[in-house]
């Protein structure tokens, strides 16, 4: 089982431009949620996808958005990228919506 | 939503020395989750305890659990200097579906 697996790794790009990172969920899981954690603070939510369907939404602007498609995978797009949307972007899957998340490694997301 | 904020921010030990860390949080909650994060990678699940326990062990992990100071703690025994990381805590309620949301965590140094 390979586990919650992100692409890319990292990233670089410049003010103004669109970014789109993917996210494999685990093995049996349904249920896909993206994080972004800028450096030193906690990992803040963005959105939950469920059947192919947004089911909940933090604080982020509508530049966020997201997709889920029929076998689960997920992907984040971020538009008019800021110089404050450098981060770490987490993917993370669960099956049940009261059980234990699995996170991928991230993604490096650094804006210039 | 809700947070779980973790105490305190930062913790430095000596190699085998217990590592006590603490979350506060404020609404009735269904569990409680507490996460690993090495520097800059993703976030691991360590324990989940639900509402109706009061304590949990795993290997060198103890988590317990008091509903009605709405507040957990997270004991880390005979630590190691691989135990050096962040570590959050999530509290997951009724209302909250499946999103967690994370404080800024408990920065723990643990030196050889």
């Amino acid at each position: 089982d390979a586990g919650v697996t992100q692409s890319p790794t990292h990233l670089i790009k410049t003010r103004g431009q669109q970014v789109t990172l993917r996210c494999s969920p685990k093995s049996g899981h349904d249920t896909v949620s993206w994080y972004q954690q800028a450096l030193g603070q906690g990992p803040q939510f963005i959105f939950q996808y469920y059947e192919e369907e947004e089911r909940q939404r933090g604080n982020f602007p509508d530049r966020f958005s997201g997709h889920q498609y029929p076998n689960y995978s997920s992907e984040l797009n971020v538009n008019a990228l800021l110089l404050g949307d450098s981060a770490l972007y987490l993917c993370a899957s669960s099956f049940d919506s009261l059980t234990e998340a699995f996170f991928g490694q991230g993604t490096r997301l650094t804006v210039v | 939503s809700q947070q779980g904020e973790e105490d305190p921010q930062a913790l430095s030990i000596q190699e085998g020395e217990n590592a006590t860390m603490n979350c506060s949080y404020k609404t009735s909650i269904n569990n409680l989750q507490w996460y690993r994060q090495n520097s800059g990678r993703g976030l691991v699940h360590l324990i989940l305890i639900r509402s109706n326990e009061r304590e949990k062990h795993s290997g060198r992990l103890r988590v317990t659990l008091d509903t009605s100071k709405k507040s957990s703690s997270l004991l880390i025994t005979a630590s190691r200097a691989a135990d050096t990381a962040s570590y959050f805590c999530a509290p997951l309620g009724e209302t909250s579906g499946s999103r967690l949301t994370f404080g800024e965590g408990t920065q723990l140094t643990v030196n050889p």
